[in-house]
């Protein structure tokens, strides 16, 4: 069965930092890798879709890559603001099967 | 376009109390999934419908949950006796295609307390 780990749990940086979220999972044989954005209280926001033939998706200051032979994903944030405060979560999923999350990374964006 | 429409957004019970989950996808998206979310497990999938079909329910805890979609804008997820430990976020999610095609939107999620 998939699972979704990330590192760290939380993070707090400056503002203007650039800054990498990581995302690990156990089975290579993904469809989509998916981030999303949660702030407290709300629903998830989608950010960003890598579908498996992808290698990257960019959108604005966000850029996420996969790498399925290792296992990885990674979420960069360029030039951080403290509106970018928010759990940052990663999900994939196989051939038919739905999400599975990772339990997210606690971001905080100090001015 | 409107989103994925949930209610209640709050709901405070007590133990042994039926609660009822309703949930409105995206006009157009057939899929339609149901995911619980507390501190301790993150998010989990309880169930998702394809066209109207229950397609995986191995994350329903027990038979106290039962879910329905008796059309393609209408899913309602069912607990019946509640119980303190069902307290959590329960979000709805839909998109379009198959399980593991479309992007996943989520609504706003409905806070359950059981007491």
């Amino acid at each position: 069965k998939q699972e979704v780990t990330q590192i760290p749990a939380a993070l707090s940086v400056p503002e203007g930092e650039n800054l990498v979220l990581n995302c690990s999972f156990t089975d290579s044989a993904i469809y989509n890798l998916q981030w999303f954005r949660q702030d407290p209280g709300k629903g998830l926001t989608s950010l960003l879709l890598i579908q498996s033939s992808q290698r990257e998706q960019t959108s604005g200051r966000l850029n996420a890559s996969l790498d399925k032979s290792s296992g990885r994903s990674t979420l960069y944030i360029a030039a951080s603001q403290p509106g970018d405060s928010a759990t940052y979560l990663c999900a994939s999923n196989q051939a038919g099967t739905a999400l599975i999350f990772g339990k997210g990374t606690t971001l905080s964006v100090s001015s | 376009d409107a989103g994925v429409i949930q209610s209640p957004r709050h709901e405070v019970t007590e133990m042994g109390q039926e609660v009822t989950l309703r949930c409105k996808p995206i006009s157009g998206h057939n899929s339609l999934f149901w995911y619980r979310q507390t501190m301790m497990r993150g998010l989990e999938l309880l169930i998702y419908f394809n066209n109207n079909v229950p397609i995986d329910d191995s994350g329903m805890p027990e038979d106290r949950f039962s879910a329905k979609m008796p059309n393609a804008s209408f899913s309602t997820l069912k607990i019946q006796p509640s119980e303190p430990r069902d307290s959590a976020v329960y979000f709805c999610a839909s998109s379009r295609g198959a399980s593991n095609t479309g992007e996943l939107f989520f609504g706003e999620g409905s806070r359950l307390t059981v007491l």
